[in-house]
């Protein structure tokens, strides 16, 4: 049961130009959002995350966007660069009461290829 | 170091043999987190430690896998009696329990291969 679907694993795009990476959730209770980038053999680095009770995050190149009745983010990258290459993965997280932090679900990730 | 360090950072070892990762967190960081990554596959959590707190440990896949924290720091994950499907990539991630939302750092992972 994939609770965060990223349904396209790999997307090529021209450099200069917009990247769109989408993610898909299930669960009702996530209310915090985050998107990772992986180079190989390295650990996933935080990007950019969004909370639930906003629809758009922005950060230099990239934003995030979050429709909550459609349980969709996606993240865009504007312009595009080939160092943007690599794996992204959109996580997702549902706090419990308490407010302490728990784990990560995440989506199985897409490849992004930046053209020069 | 600044980082998440893991060690080794890569494995291998024949079917039934026991495997131990080791995973240094964030000094200071509080809560600590151990994923698996198999090819093609996204991140899966296994366990999660925060502070003195019971350990949280819905994500172990058997009762071969196990993990355990000393100290409030270095972390352990043994895998008993390895078969082949657990070749994966293991990532350790810490962070801070200051605030809402904790950004979690992840380590560079090590990658275990099960012959």
């Amino acid at each position: 049961d994939q609770q965060v679907k990223q349904n396209s694993p790999s997307l090529s795009v021209q450099e200069g130009r917009i990247s769109i990476l989408n993610c898909d959730y299930t669960n009702s209770m996530f209310d915090y959002f985050l998107w990772y980038k992986k180079y190989p053999a390295e650990g996933p680095t935080f990007l950019i995350s969004i909370s639930s009770i906003k629809d758009k995050n922005e950060d230099g190149r990239f934003t995030v966007f979050l429709n909550k009745s459609a349980k969709h983010l996606s993240l865009h990258i504007v312009p595009s660069q080939p160092g943007d290459s690599a794996v992204y993965f959109c996580a997702a997280r549902a706090l419990i009461s308490s407010g302490s932090a728990r784990q990560l679900t995440f989506g199985s990730g897409t490849q992004l290829t930046v053209l020069p | 170091g600044a980082g998440v360090s893991q060690s080794p950072s890569n494995k291998v070892t024949e079917k039934g043999k026991d495997v131990e990762l080791r995973c240094d967190p964030i000094s200071g960081h509080t809560a600590l987190y151990w994923y698996r990554q198999s090819l093609g596959q996204g991140l899966e959590f296994l366990i999660y430690f925060q502070g003195n707190s019971a350990p949280d440990k819905s994500g172990l896949p058997s009762d071969r896998f196990s993990a355990e924290r000393t100290g409030g720091s270095v972390s352990t994950l043994t895998i008993q009696r390895t078969q082949q499907e657990d070749s994966a990539v293991y990532l350790c991630a810490s962070s801070s329990t200051r605030g809402m939302y904790n950004e979690q750092f992840f380590g560079p992972g090590t990658r275990l291969t099960v012959l």
